[in-house]
């Protein structure tokens, strides 16, 4: 089983509707966990950071925890094509040095 | 990603031959790492160093070194270069272990 693992996709959303991404982990010891965007041919950026269960707002992006059942999810609201690229989940262990990133989903937002 | 360059951006290699990739910052980060990206593969650490002259081993870190002589250096090296090692290379660095940032990445291409 891999560390984190997500649905590789492509997950296809019509424009302004919700795009839902889904990550799961397997190390209970997980305490944190970063969502990134990558456009093609282009590096990740940070788009979101959670800590703690629960859901965290920034904008039309919404990060949701839920560290009992072991996943943490992205919501964008109102998805534009400018949205279309791969988000990468990663995570990371109190008292480790490095993160573990899933192997991305693909999203792609049809106008 | 003004803060962080690496050189070469791209390169193509014989299988055998060393290569050293170079991560720069100008940002001061105590924290630096180098992954690869190959599809299907997501981000997967290579080595990482949380200081001067300070390095742990990643996740895919067979035919390959670091080092790091300076805050604002972070050199990779492939001894001798093979096929397997063609991907992109990816360098972060963060502050705080858990939110980095990325370079621009670098292509490289063993034939």
């Amino acid at each position: 089983q891999k560390e984190v693992e997500q649905n590789s996709g492509p997950l296809s959303v019509p424009e302004g509707a919700i795009a839902s991404l889904n990550c799961t982990y397997s190390d209970r010891g997980s305490q944190s966990f970063f969502w990134y965007r990558q456009y093609s041919g282009k590096s990740p950026e940070l788009i979101m950071f959670i800590y703690s269960n629960g859901d965290k707002e920034d904008g039309r992006f919404t990060a949701q925890l839920n560290k009992a059942s072991q996943y943490v999810s992205l919501l964008i609201r109102d998805s534009q094509p400018s949205d279309s690229a791969t988000y990468l989940c990663a995570v990371n262990k109190e008292g480790a040095q490095k993160l573990v990133f899933g192997q991305g989903t693909r999203l792609t937002i049809n106008p | 990603d003004a803060g962080i360059t690496q050189s070469p951006r791209h390169k193509v290699t014989e299988t055998g031959t060393p290569v050293t990739l170079r991560c720069h910052q100008t940002e001061n980060h105590r924290y630096m790492y180098w992954y690869r990206q190959d599809p299907g593969h997501g981000l997967r650490l290579i080595h990482y160093s949380y200081g001067v002259k300070d390095t742990d081993k990643g996740e895919v870190s067979d035919g390959y070194s670091v080092s790091r002589s300076k805050t604002e250096d972070f050199l990779l090296t492939l001894e001798s270069a093979t096929s397997s090692q063609t991907s992109v290379y990816f360098c972060a660095i963060s502050e705080w272990v858990n939110e980095q940032f990325f370079g621009p990445g670098t292509r490289l291409t063993v034939l």
